[in-house]
């Protein structure tokens, strides 16, 4: 099944605009990553958050973790025309660190209008 | 660049011919993957090697055969495909249990 969920599907923001963006998961995971997607490109790796700590910053980036909700968010703060792309969250489930067995959610499409 | 390289970057193929995907990485990584992404629905993990060994299938048709010669290479070797089979296929590399660094993706069309 499904291990990574986001919500919401697609966001449009103005530029200079916060945008949050919502993972949840289905089982215990030893860590937590957010990628981003430019249309027709590879993913690259954001940020990664282990299951042992809360929140993580890395530049306008904050992602927070609540492994008893089993859900993370993703915060970009300052908004960019250029942060406009897709947001994948991934998890690899506890156990699973030995096969590499990473699975993502459908991402939210971000729009940052100029 | 992200140390991963895709080719090729574009294919179009007919279900009856074969063809090879390959994704080379220069990140000395340990594991390496292939991924498809179709739209509308989420990235796949399609097979998972570490140390040139297969650590995961995850339930991949047979027309599709990856090989693993060393820990720098991959290939994903495609034979009498479908047209649903026509996606974005994506490899990436890391240490295993780290995060991945993926290529720019082979975008695969079948006639």
């Amino acid at each position: 099944s499904q291990q990574g969920e986001e919500d919401p599907q697609a966001l449009s923001i103005q530029e200079g605009e916060n945008a949050t963006m919502n993972c949840s998961y289905k089982t215990s995971i030893n860590n937590l990553q957010w990628y981003r997607q430019n249309s027709g490109r590879g993913l690259v790796h954001l940020i990664l958050i282990r299951s042992n700590e809360r929140e993580k910053h890395s530049g306008r980036l904050r992602v927070t973790l609540d492994t008893s909700k089993k859900s993370s968010s993703l915060l970009i703060t300052a908004s960019r025309a250029a942060d406009t792309a897709s947001y994948f969250c991934a998890t690899d489930a506890k156990g699973s660190s030995n096969t590499g067995k990473l699975i993502f959610g459908q991402g939210t499409t971000l729009q940052v209008k100029p | 660049e992200t140390g991963v390289t895709q080719t090729p970057r574009h294919l179009v193929m007919g279900m009856t011919n074969k063809k090879s995907l390959k994704c080379e990485q220069h990140l000395g990584h340990n594991a390496m993957y292939w991924y498809k992404q179709s739209a509308k629905k989420p990235l796949e993990l399609m097979f998972v090697y570490n140390f040139k060994e297969q650590t995961e299938n995850n339930s991949v048709p047979s027309r599709f055969s990856p090989e693993c010669p060393n820990s720098s290479h991959l290939f994903l070797h495609l034979h009498t495909l479908q047209p649903e089979d026509s996606a974005l296929y994506l490899c990436a590399s890391s240490q295993l249990g780290g995060e991945l660094f993926f290529g720019e993706g082979s975008r695969l069309t079948v006639l």
